[in-house]
């Protein structure tokens, strides 16, 4: 069974820490993904990466950074926490790039910035 | 801005079919149509798409309208664990994938 596994479910933080959100994929995918989830904004796509050390930004990259060190492995940043950047974050994965493959998420971590 | 239209929330009785529409009127000949769902604390799941011709799998079933711009997924036989937030979304072929708002469905017992 496909599986991607976030690090933390939930995380609270304070306004001016580096945080790290780590996203695991166990299915060999070329592809990753960060979207951050908001009441009434659905998901928005904040970084994704299409290969080992490759990144690309998203609609709305402000404020994060990512790293893809490892193919299974896709970690997003926050270099300073800010209470705006409370947030339901997903990862999610896909074989391939392509119109027709099928986008695996994960169960989420909802961060609060204090 | 997201490439497809939906209603906020619709309900449904538990048991009976449940059409959730989706306006996508600036789809263009290459963007196939997508849906996925999702439950309560948890990620979104993939439920079906298509181009053209309409679709059946295990959990549902997508009709694609002869113009293409507008779709709607169609569950059989809806049951309590149908209750989610579904998302219609174009993916064309710059892989942008855009999640609008979606449509909370809430099945009534």
């Amino acid at each position: 069974d496909v599986k991607v596994t976030q690090s933390s479910r939930y995380l609270v933080k304070r306004t001016g820490e580096k945080v790290f959100l780590e996203c695991v994929q166990d299915m060999d995918h070329e592809n990753m993904f960060w979207y951050r989830q908001d009441p009434g904004l659905g998901l928005r796509l904040i970084y994704f990466s299409y290969d080992v050390k490759m990144k690309e930004k998203g609609d709305i990259p402000e404020g994060y950074s990512v790293s893809r060190e490892k193919k299974e492995r896709f970690s997003l940043i926050l270099e300073s926490a800010s209470t705006n950047q409370t947030s339901m974050y997903l990862c999610a994965s896909t074989e391939n790039p392509g119109v027709t493959d099928t986008q695996y998420f994960g169960p989420g971590t909802r961060l609060t910035v204090l | 801005d997201a490439k497809t239209t939906q209603p906020n929330s619709m309900e449904s009785n538990e048991e009976e079919p449940v059409h959730l529409p989706c306006n996508h009127s600036t789809i263009s000949g290459t963007d196939y149509i997508h849906w996925y769902r999702q439950l309560p604390s948890q990620g979104p799941e993939y439920v079906i798409h298509g181009l053209t011709s309409n679709v059946n799998n295990r959990m549902a079933s997508l009709a694609i309208a002869e113009d293409r711009k507008s779709s709607t997924l169609i569950l059989h036989r809806a049951t309590l664990r149908d209750a989610a937030v579904y998302y219609c979304i174009l993916i064309g072929r710059d892989d942008k994938i855009i999640f609008g708002k979606g449509t909370r469905l809430h099945i009534l017992p």
